[in-house]
């Protein structure tokens, strides 16, 4: 089965500095990988996806992430912090071992200080 | 394009009624929708999946007969809670699927937050 574990619950940086959401997968099967964002009591918006490309993707709003195989990992970057950046980030993750079906990393709450 | 809708944002009921959600994918057919709860603070958890023309098929914990889930054309899926209580008020968001599933051509609704007195 197939589960993501975001490193960090909460992450607090200034505007205009960078931001690094942390995220580890575990996964038996080639995984499809994506973040989402939501903002407060709205629906999701998928930043970028990971489907066995290329392993640096680039996504909307300046947010990139790199998926490293020996590291399971596929932390999310984005290298100035904006003030609508401030949302909740999910990590998730769907292989073939449940039907692709998504599981969804705990959640990063981003708050960006003025 | 690929636009889900939900349908209440906000409902607050009384307790023993029966509250309806909608989900609606407007620009595009949905052979696949996805219900998910989502309580404060906390991430998505999948309550069922909805195929159009059959029986939902539900993730183990989630009562059937509790949260019943119709998906009767390719653009519309509808969660009836029945039979509300207070412990089911939370963030209801469905989600459809575009293409084949290991895509991740999954768009979201808005959500529709229930509250149960």
């Amino acid at each position: 089965a197939q589960s993501v574990t975001q490193l960090d619950s909460h992450v607090s940086v200034s505007e205009g500095t960078p931001v690094l959401l942390r995220c580890n997968y575990s996964s038996s099967y080639s995984p499809s990988l994506f973040w989402y964002v939501q903002h407060p009591n709205k629906g999701l918006q998928l930043l970028l996806k990971y489907t066995s490309a290329a392993t640096l993707v680039k996504g909307i709003n300046g947010f990139e992430a790199e998926f490293k195989k020996s590291e399971t990992s596929f932390h999310l970057t984005k290298p100035s912090a904006h003030m609508s950046d401030a949302a909740e980030y999910f990590c998730v993750v769907s292989d073939l071992s449940n039907d692709y079906k998504l599981s969804f990393g705990a959640g990063t709450t981003v708050t960006v200080r003025a | 394009g690929a636009v889900v809708s939900q349908h209440p944002s906000w409902v607050i009921c009384k307790s023993g009624t029966s509250v309806k959600i909608e989900c609606r994918s407007l620009d595009f057919q949905a052979t696949t929708m996805f219900w998910y709860r989502q309580f404060p603070k906390q991430s998505l958890m999948l309550m069922a999946t909805s195929n159009e023309g059959s029986k939902a098929t539900y993730e183990q914990g989630v009562e059937k007969d509790k949260f019943l889930i119709n998906h009767a054309s390719l653009t519309l899926s509808t969660l009836t809670v029945t039979s509300a209580h207070p412990e089911d008020s939370s963030f209801y968001i469905c989600s459809a699927s575009r293409g084949p599933a290991n895509t991740g051509e999954l768009f979201f609704g808005e959500g529709s937050r229930l509250t149960v007195l």
